[in-house]
């Protein structure tokens, strides 16, 4: 079984400020890791997944996540935000078989503040 | 591109009453799932199909009831619903779960209160 954590529910940073959402997850197994945005009253839209090969991500909008194996540990990371990146951010695993069904872990909430 | 459609948006309803919620995707994907999300909890897997007439329990199937004649659709029927019940629920859909690795996509939520 895998469980997902995210350290922190809310992050408040100043717009064009960098920002890291941290996510840590525990596995038996190799899997995949995913970041997914939720913008207000939608659904959730995937920024950026790792599946193998390059540790370093990139996904849309400017993000970026960096998979460390060793410490078990998927942060998601940008360099300078926009308002428009407030918004609640989901990490989350699956495994690699099957119905790869996704594990969430509890979300952390972005306010960019001007 | 029609995506992926869930219906009621909105929905408020009474404890004891049946309830189904509608997923709709046009992209023929195989695997389909239903997830409900509650604060400080995320997104948590109610039930998932692999294909037209497969479905599986997720991780807190207990009161809720599905099933895929066609693979279009996916619906999730709360039969007697009770106000634990009350949250924000997702379908999404996948092409493929096994080998290659697809993102699951995601509709925009069923936001269900029961009173």
């Amino acid at each position: 079984a895998q469980s997902v954590t995210q350290l922190d529910s809310q992050v408040p940073v100043f717009e064009e400020a960098p920002v890291e959402l941290r996510c840590n997850y525990s596995s038996s197994v190799s899997v995949y890791l995913f970041w997914y945005v939720q913008y207000p009253n939608q659904g959730l839209q995937l920024l950026l997944k790792y599946l193998s090969g390059s540790t370093l991500v990139k996904g849309i909008n400017g993000f970026e996540a960096e998979f460390n194996k060793s410490q078990t540990s998927f942060h998601l990371r940008k360099p300078s935000v926009h308002i428009s990146d407030t918004a609640e951010y989901f990490c989350a695993v699956s495994g690699l078989q099957g119905a790869q069904k996704l594990v969430f872990g509890q979300g952390t909430r972005l306010t960019i503040n001007p | 591109d029609a995506g992926i459609t869930q219906s009621p948006r909105y929905k408020i309803t009474e404890t004891g009453r049946q309830v189904t919620l509608m997923c709709h995707q046009t992209w023929s994907h195989s695997y389909m799932f239903w997830y409900r999300q509650d604060l400080g909890h995320g997104l948590r897997l109610i039930y998932y199909s692999a294909a037209a007439d497969i479905t599986d329990k997720g991780e807190v199937p207990d009161g809720y009831v599905v099933s895929r004649s066609k693979t279009e659709n996916f619906p999730l029927t709360l039969e007697s619903a009770t106000r634990s019940q009350t949250s924000v629920y997702f379908c999404a859909s996948s092409v493929s779960g096994t080998g290659v690795n697809q993102p699951q996509h995601f509709g925009d939520g069923t936001r269900l209160s029961i009173l």
